[in-house]
This record gives C-alpha cells, structure tokens and sequence, in this order.
C-alpha cells in the first residue's frame, strides 16, 4: 500500500473549516483514499473516502486532485469535538489499514 | 445497533504470564481485524479474519501472539510469555465483508505488562 504524508499537526477556530492535507505521490490507480480519525482514548472512527472524484457525507468532504497524488480533508465548519488525530490511509481495499503518524487537529474556541 | 465491543478495558498483568483479549464484532460482519496501538503511534495491523479463518496474519509479530475465530463471530487474541514491549491499546475492528469500505473499530483493550 501507498505511503502518505501528513503534517504532524495542525491548529483550527471554532466555527471555521478545517483543512488538511495529504500527500500520497506513488498511489496506484486502483487504490483508495480513506480518512479515519481517532478521539482520544477511542477507536478510529471512519469518516470518508474516494477514488478519484470528490466526495461528500454528512461528515466531511473529500477533495482529491486530478493527478491523485494528494487529497484534503475538509470539515466544514469545527467544533471542538473535531479534535482528534486525523488518518490518511491508501489502500486498495479494506482489508489491512495502515497507519501513519497522522495529523492531530486541535479545535480552539 | 450495538457496536464493536472489546473485553476487558484494561488489563494489568505481570511479564511472562498469558493473557487473551476478546472482541464481539458487530452481528453480521464477517471480516474481522485486529490492530495494535503503542503510545503516540497509529494503530498497527496484526491480523485479520474472514469468516472463521485467517487470511492475513502478517502482522503478528513472533509466535507468542495467536489469534482465534472459532464460530466466525468471537475472536479471541492470545498472548503467551507477556513481555513489557506488548504494553500497548489492543484495537479489534468489524467490517461487513472482506471488501467493505467501512472497518468499525472497538474501544480496545489496554494491556500493561509490568
């Protein structure tokens, strides 16, 4: 599976989007983006993930450039329950996640 | 509906003693997936089910971890000789089927090795 690349971390305002980026230079072209994040002291919770168009749940949305080589996730608007670890995973299917490092987003009121 | 649930929490025991960790998947799934977590990484994958055998175990790393899924539903993670290096949150996840988009991830259970 692809590898990717996060920033460590990132910081947000209530209220406002929260933007993150991943790069994923060598993705195949039959491998998916997947987001997860992780609360503290929970689970990974999937949020969302695309092939090649974007895509948009109730969650987030997921914008993935044309060459495929990097995508952002997009909360619309934070709220400090979005602070979390954000996992940007390249995979061809569901059937092993690997996890980086991740970005941890910080919401601040 | 009732999620992933994992049993116990927490489990404190002493090195070289065995241990096993349960997950309940949610009804109906048949892929099963078992991660592991060291503080300040991302999880890890250890070993993953579909239906009652194991597809990929490529994960675990030496032959003191065994998993089972005897009926395709329980999975049990077992651990023999606990060294202090498997401290660590022990993380199961469910999935519809093997080629689900979704995996539903536990709370996990959080193994000291003192």
């Amino acid at each position: 599976d692809a590898k990717t690349t996060q920033p460590t971390s990132m910081d947000c305002a209530e209220g406002r989007a929260a933007n993150l980026p991943c790069n994923h230079s060598t993705i195949s072209g039959n491998e998916y983006v997947y987001w997860y994040r992780q609360i503290h002291s929970q689970g990974p919770q999937y949020i969302i993930h695309g092939l090649k168009n974007n895509e948009t749940n109730e969650m987030a949305s997921l914008i993935i450039t044309e060459d495929r080589k990097s995508s952002t996730l997009i909360l619309p608007h934070a709220t400090l329950r979005d602070t979390a670890v954000y996992y940007c995973i390249v995979s061809r299917g569901a059937q092993k996640l690997v996890f980086g490092q991740g970005t941890r987003l910080t919401i601040n009121p | 509906g009732a999620g992933v649930s994992q049993t116990p929490s927490n489990k404190v025991t002493e090195k070289g003693k065995y241990v096993e960790l349960r997950c309940d998947p949610i009804s109906g799934h048949t892929a099963l997936y078992w991660y592991r977590q060291s503080l300040g990484q991302g999880p890890e994958f250890l070993i993953y089910f579909q239906g009652t055998g194991a597809a990929d175990d490529s994960g675990l790393p030496n032959d003191r971890f065994f998993a089972v899924r005897p009926e395709g539903s329980v999975s049990t993670l077992k651990i023999q000789r606990t060294e202090r290096g498997d401290s660590a949150v022990y993380l199961c996840a469910s999935s519809q089927t093997s080629r689900a988009e979704t995996q539903y991830f536990g709370p996990g259970t959080r193994l000291l090795v003192l």
